[in-house]
């Protein structure tokens, strides 16, 4: 049972590449997320998918797409890359029903760097 | 002004002190409160969990709300060098999803 696992975990872009995000779960949630985490800014989420075939604007969401591929796997795409989306991407997923005491569980994290 | 502030530190204790983390928030819709701690490249996990107002005790650790002052705190008694890390607080109108983050506190805990 691996949890939230994420790929790559570390990347270099040149301003304007693009590249993709994959996230993948095997705890059979609904509800997945990508949130962005810089310095002293918490974490804060750029796109969620509170169950299979739907997805929503987080708070930062410019610059991102996602696509939720199956209940499994969640990706966000960085079509054009710029140096401002530097920094370490988490996924996480939660069986999303609402009820007390559910909690999100993290992925590992990609680090991303724009050059 | 951030929904949620949290002194970002780093808060340095020697070994067994208790350490006491903050969060203030401004949104009184929220009812779940969380703590997550993350280990430096690490994924955040949840800590602590709690409903309203009031207290929750795990080991050795206390969350504390206060939804009149909109304050929450984490108490960690005879911190461990293995408790350094980053202690983020979370928060939520409804329950599990839509979580709005505290920027997080570096502790530190010397042998």
């Amino acid at each position: 049972n691996a949890g939230v696992t994420q790929t790559p975990k570390f990347q270099v872009l040149k301003t304007g590449q693009s590249m993709t995000l994959q996230c993948a779960q095997d705890m059979n949630h609904n509800s997945m997320y990508w949130y962005r985490q810089d310095p002293g800014m918490g974490l804060r989420l750029i796109y969620y998918s509170a169950s299979e075939g739907t997805t929503d604007k987080g708070e930062v969401p410019n610059g991102y797409n996602v696509s939720r591929l199956n209940k499994r796997e969640f990706s966000l795409r960085l079509e054009s890359a710029a140096p401002s989306q530097t920094s370490v991407y988490f996924c996480a997923s939660n069986l999303g029903l609402g009820s007390i005491g559910e909690t999100q569980y993290f992925g590992p994290g990609t680090r991303l760097l724009v050059l | 002004q951030k929904e949620v502030e949290q002194d970002p530190g780093p808060l340095s204790v020697p070994e067994g002190a208790i350490v006491s983390l903050n969060c203030t928030y401004s949104n009184s819709a929220f009812q779940y409160f969380m703590w997550y701690r993350q280990y430096s490249r690490k994924g955040p996990e949840l800590l602590m969990y709690t409903y309203s107002s009031g207290n929750k005790e795990d080991g050795r650790f206390t969350a504390q709300v206060d939804k009149s002052s909109k304050y929450i705190s984490l108490f960690i008694r005879d911190s461990q060098p293995s408790d350094s890390a980053t202690y983020l607080c979370a928060m939520s109108g409804n329950a599990g999803n839509m979580l709005t983050f505290g920027g997080g506190t570096r502790l530190m805990v010397k042998p």
